[in-house]
């Protein structure tokens, strides 16, 4: 599976759009980009996924840009429920492909 | 309710001992898998499981094993060859490898 580069922390004050991005600069033509994030000491839990389209769904929405190198995750109204780590994940879409976690990038919402 | 349950929440182990960590899902998922997180880390993949009697290493799968004899069932036996056994432990069930994984909330293991 592709690597991806995530920034390791940002701050996003309560009610503002949250823009996370993602850099996956190898990603391969038949690889999907997912994004969960994790509330500390919980199981991570999933939030979106897409393949060069742009997605979006009641908890979010993801930028794929033309070239599928970068994506951007967006939270359109942060609250403080929405502090976490967001993990970036590229992977194919087929049967023996596990996902692999990086180190994230670590949210803080601020009222 | 439908979901994956982890069990305990906390263990305490003693060094060299043997210890099992429960993971139960009624979604009727064919996939199942264990991840690791130690503090201020990622998650890293320890085994899967497509499907039943069937299961694949991961990245870190030495000092640890497994079965799948039911759908429902993956238990994860951390063995006294795992030299940093304490983490937090996660298991996380899917329809197929290749779909949005369902993860359950953790067992934090520690050795003393």
């Amino acid at each position: 599976d592709a690597k991806t580069t995530q920034p390791p922390s940002m701050d996003c004050a309560e009610g503002r759009a949250a823009n996370l991005p993602c850099n996956h600069s190898t990603i391969s033509g038949n690889e999907y980009v997912y994004w969960y994030r994790q509330i500390h000491s919980q199981g991570p839990q999933y939030i979106i996924h897409g393949l060069k389209n742009n997605e979006t769904n009641e908890m979010a929405s993801l930028i794929i840009t033309e070239d599928r190198k970068s994506s951007t995750l967006i939270l359109p109204h942060a609250t403080l429920r929405d502090t976490a780590v967001y993990y970036c994940i590229v992977r194919v879409l087929a049967s023996g492909y596990a996902l692999n976690f990086g180190k994230g990038t670590s949210l803080l919402v601020t009222p | 309710d439908g979901g994956i349950t982890q069990s305990p929440k906390y263990l305490f182990r003693k060094e060299g001992q043997n210890v099992t960590l429960s993971c139960e899902q009624n979604l009727n998922h064919d996939a199942m898998y264990w991840y690791r997180q130690d503090p201020g880390q990622g998650l890293r993949l320890i085994y899967y499981s497509q499907i039943v009697n069937d299961f694949q290493k991961g990245d870190i799968a030495e000092g640890y094993s497994v079965s799948r004899e039911k759908k429902e069932s993956f238990p994860l036996t951390v063995t006294s060859a795992q030299k940093n056994p304490t983490a937090f432990y996660l298991c996380a069930s899917s329809v197929e490898s290749n779909t949005e994984a369902f993860f359950g909330q953790g067992t934090r293991l520690t050795v003393v």
